[in-house]
């Protein structure tokens, strides 16, 4: 257990509708990261919030958006779904946000029908 | 190198064999390369973070070295274990100052065969 709670674990929805996933990290960690896992692909780079702020950015769609709130967990909004953004979506926490190694939570499993 | 690469893909392994691969990634921009471990229904779990060019880490049967100046790291596992089936990913941090992105392999998928 990493000590990085996501939920839910699993989401099934339609096209064109509307999700929020959302992120614990570990206690005293202050960088979120969002990863997104498709099939027969790798781990893709999302988004980091550091402490509150946007960090850093990856490939995210402009019908993505993320916040890290002040109790330092994180939501990850996925709007207008297509049936391509079903994946399997990380988040993962780190102490600062430099070289520190990151530690994974379980996962959101969402599907798009 | 444009993108981090991890060969090989697949690898199949005796018990108590040792064996190794390789992570190559773009070395302009470099900040730290990462090693994660990744076991099937699972999440990530990290195994290493190295940032100067020759760093060696070691953890139990795992080691790891770093060459950024060729843009390169090499994973080694000493007399492997079924548990040591995995798949094992590298990443590498690099960006712009104030930017700087993960970004990781495809893994390579460890197979040890009892």
């Amino acid at each position: 257990d990493s000590g990085v709670t996501q939920t839910p674990k699993h989401l099934i929805t339609a096209t064109g509708q509307r999700v929020t996933l959302r992120c614990s990290p570990r206690s005293g960690d202050l960088s979120v990261y969002w990863y997104q896992q498709s099939l027969d692909q790798g781990l893709q780079f999302l988004i980091q919030y550091y402490n509150g702020e946007e960090r850093a950015k990856g490939n995210i769609l402009e019908r993505f958006s993320a916040q890290q709130f002040p109790d330092l967990h994180s939501e990850l909004n996925l709007s207008s779904l297509e049936l391509g953004d079903s994946a399997l979506y990380f988040c993962a926490s780190s102490v600062a946000g430099g070289m520190d190694e990151q530690f994974f939570g379980p996962g959101t499993r969402l599907t798009v029908l | 190198i444009l993108n981090v690469e991890q060969s090989p893909q697949s690898l199949h392994v005796q018990e108590g064999d040792s064996t190794s691969f390789t992570c190559s990634f773009p070395s302009s921009n470099f900040y730290a390369l990462h090693w994660y471990r990744w076991e099937t229904a699972k999440s990530p779990e990290a195994l290493f973070v190295m940032t100067l060019n020759g760093d060696e880490k070691k953890k139990g049967r795992i080691s790891a070295t770093l060459n950024t100046k060729e843009g390169y790291s090499y994973l080694y596992i000493k007399g492997s274990q079924p548990e040591d089936s995995a798949t094992y990913l590298c990443a590498s941090k690099a960006g712009d100052f104030g930017n700087e992105k993960l970004t990781f392999g495809t893994g390579t998928r460890l197979t040890i065969i009892p």
